[in-house]
């Protein structure tokens, strides 16, 4: 599995866009980057993935760097319920996700 | 809505105990996963199994077994609880990498 480098934390501010960022140089060319989130008191969910374009949801926006060696994930607007640890994972997914520590995510009101 | 279910939240246990953590998904996925969670080590992986009666060892499979006898259903099996078992444990289904948890159960051993 590749590496991942997050910050251990970040602080934003409520209605501010966020910007994570994760270096993953050892990547594969066969791994997807995958982004999870962690909520205090639950399990991961799955907030965004993508391969080597720019990905849009719901949820959040995932820049892949052209060489695919870092992503951001972003946020567009911070609420307080976006506070949560964010994994990014490259995988493929077949033999489980590997969780790293991941960036703890604080929002201020 | 998709789902995973662990059948219990909170679970307390004493030491030698055999012990049975349920999980059962609704989605027909082939993949599931045991994760145990500790303050300072993240999620690491304990097994995980591909289909019905398969298993595979994870990180840190010493002193759990699992089993798998229903596509929806995957146990964590800890043959004697010990204290070191004491943990958070969540239960994930998946279709390539895109993953589904469960709630968690939270073991205490006395």
């Amino acid at each position: 599995d590749a590496k991942t480098t997050q910050p251990n934390s970040m602080e934003s501010n409520e209605e501010e866009p966020v910007h994570l960022p994760c270096n993953h140089s050892t990547i594969s060319g066969t791994d997807y980057i995958h982004w999870y989130r962690q909520l205090p008191s639950q399990g991961p969910e799955y907030v965004i993935h993508g391969l080597t374009s720019n990905v849009n949801n719901r949820m959040a926006s995932l820049a892949i760097a052209e060489d695919r060696k870092s992503s951001t994930l972003i946020l567009h607007r911070a609420t307080l319920r976006d506070a949560a640890v964010y994994y990014c994972i490259p995988t493929r997914g077949a033999d489980g996700l590997t969780f790293g520590k991941g960036t703890h995510l604080i929002i201020q009101p | 809505d998709v789902k995973v279910t662990q059948s219990s939240r909170y679970l307390v246990k004493r030491t030698g105990e055999k012990v049975f953590l349920e999980c059962v998904q609704d989605m027909d996925h082939e993949n599931m996963f045991w994760y145990r969670q500790d303050p300072g080590l993240g999620l690491r992986l304990i097994y995980f199994s591909y289909d019905v009666k398969m298993k595979e060892k994870g990180d840190i499979p010493e002193g759990y077994s699992v089993s798998r006898e229903k596509k929806e259903r995957f146990s964590l099996i800890l043959e004697s609880a010990s204290t070191n078992q004491t943990s958070m444990y969540l239960c994930a289904s998946s279709l390539g990498g895109l993953a589904f948890f469960g709630q968690g159960t939270r073991l205490t051993v006395v």
